[in-house]
């Protein structure tokens, strides 16, 4: 059973650019959530999707958009990078049962703006 | 405002050690989750454990031991006989809404480096 997989692993993109970042959850979760992490800082809440919605966002801004698609991934895009926003990206995948049990996260995509 | 407060940023002990990793949490709700996870130099974040606020009881899991107290608002961690596998950035976490796969507030993470 594949955990969370997520592509790509690394990525280079010069500042301007935009960038499109890729998630496939555990088998049988249906959430998908976002997190960028900086180095040496713990991860950040950048959203949350189910059933194809954004359900919760944290205080990023609107360069920062997502999408989930009928098979429950989800893919990440960043327009207009900026320097600041190198980091570790993180997805994490839940399951249905609503009761909160442990969001399973993959290996993260990290992101070099030069 | 900064949710969950972990004060110490590197441990480095010895192995076959004792340590404990703080962990201090703000939440204005009566339900929430507090969670550990471990991050290994090849950035997955790892799940330990995860306690409801209604549940106070200490948990140990071989040599990891979790004390949760709500009257400090603490989730402390202690490895005991620490390895060097145990090696890693721990991060503590808050969860306040109350439907499964929610935001997880992290803390800043403690590195611990456990040396032979």
């Amino acid at each position: 059973d594949a955990g969370v997989t997520q592509s790509p692993t690394h990525l280079i993109k010069t500042r301007g650019q935009q960038v499109t970042l890729r998630c496939s959850p555990k088998s049988g979760h249906d959430t998908v959530s976002w997190y960028q992490q900086a180095l040496g800082q713990g991860p950040q809440f950048i959203f949350q999707y189910y059933e194809e919605e954004e359900r919760q966002r944290g205080n990023f801004p609107d360069r920062f958009s997502g999408h989930q698609f009928p098979n429950y991934s989800s893919e990440l895009n960043v327009n207009a990078l900026l320097l600041g926003d190198s980091a570790l990206y993180l997805c994490a995948s839940s399951p249905p049962d609503r009761q909160n049990t442990e969001a399973f996260f993959g290996q993260g995509t990290r992101l070099t703006v030069v | 405002a900064q949710k969950v407060t972990q004060a110490q940023t590197e441990i480095s002990v010895v192995e076959k050690e004792d340590v404990t990793l703080d962990c201090v949490y703000e939440t204005r709700d009566t339900t929430y989750y507090l969670f550990w996870y471990k991050q290994p130099p090849s950035g997955e974040l790892v799940f330990l454990i995860r306690r409801n606020s209604f549940d106070e009881q200490n948990e140990i899991s071989g040599r990891y031991s979790w004390n949760f107290q709500k009257s400090t608002s603490s989730f402390n961690f202690t490895i005991t006989a620490s390895q060097v596998v145990d090696s890693a950035v721990y991060f503590c976490a808050l969860s306040e809404a109350p439907n499964s796969g929610y935001a997880l507030n992290f803390g800043k993470g403690t590195s611990l480096l456990v040396t032979p």
